[in-house]
């Protein structure tokens, strides 16, 4: 109940592509689906965050699409540049607590 | 003005013995967050501040494992009779209260490694 699940683990894509990272999860509770990015050797930093109200937030070069009755969410980003590489974790949160994160996904942009 | 800031970054020591790890959150978060990240992982909730109290604990692994915030501010996570499987990042995390209280802003964290 309490996991979010993501896919896939890893993730290679050109440069100018769009890179696609699922996640899932079970908890109804869950009220707030944020994005974070880690570059190694640093804490994760918030990339992009949605609540269950809304099935789609923009910004700039990344996207959230939410589908809260498949209980579904992914991050898209577009233009995919060298420097987006890093670990992309999804996380969900019910009430002003901690986050369940997801196991990560580690994605590579070409040059 | 600052972010999160934890110390030292690095701490190597020896199985059975006892550490300290520090954490400076947001000048003004009154929330406070201890994760741990194990290689290739997410980060897995620890405890939960709210000021000086503990108000989940439910993610410290055994009684080892201890935190505190005095003053409300401030916050150190002690474990006592460190383990090889203790070695990890620890990541603290705080957060204000307003407009986007749910973001968590999180610090560099601390590599522990038990040998």
């Amino acid at each position: 109940q309490q996991q979010v699940k993501q896919s896939p683990q890893s993730l290679i894509v050109q440069k100018g592509g769009i890179s696609i990272i699922n996640c899932a999860y079970e908890n109804t509770a869950f009220d707030y689906f944020p994005w974070y990015q880690q570059f190694p050797g640093k804490g994760p930093a918030l990339l992009i965050a949605i609540r269950p109200d809304v099935s789609e937030k923009k910004e700039g070069r990344f996207t959230i699409s939410f589908n809260k009755s498949a209980k579904q969410f992914s991050l898209h980003i577009m233009d995919s540049q060298p420097g987006d590489s890093a670990t992309y974790f999804c996380a969900a949160i019910s009430g002003t607590y901690k986050y369940i994160f997801g196991t990560g996904t580690r994605l590579k942009v070409l040059a | 003005g600052a972010g999160v800031s934890q110390t030292p970054s690095n701490k190597v020591t020896e199985k059975g013995k006892y550490v300290e790890l520090r954490c400076d959150p947001i000048s003004g978060h009154t929330a406070l967050y201890w994760y741990r990240q194990s290689l290739g992982q997410g980060p897995e909730f620890l405890i939960y501040f709210q000021g000086t109290g503990a108000a989940d604990d439910s993610g410290l692994p055994n009684d080892r494992f201890f935190a505190v915030r005095p003053e409300g501010s401030v916050s150190t996570l002690k474990i006592q009779r460190t383990e090889r499987g203790d070695s990890a990042v620890y990541l603290c995390a705080s957060r204000g209260t307003g407009t986007g209280h749910n973001e968590q802003f999180f610090g560099p964290g601390t590599r522990l490694t038990v040998l």
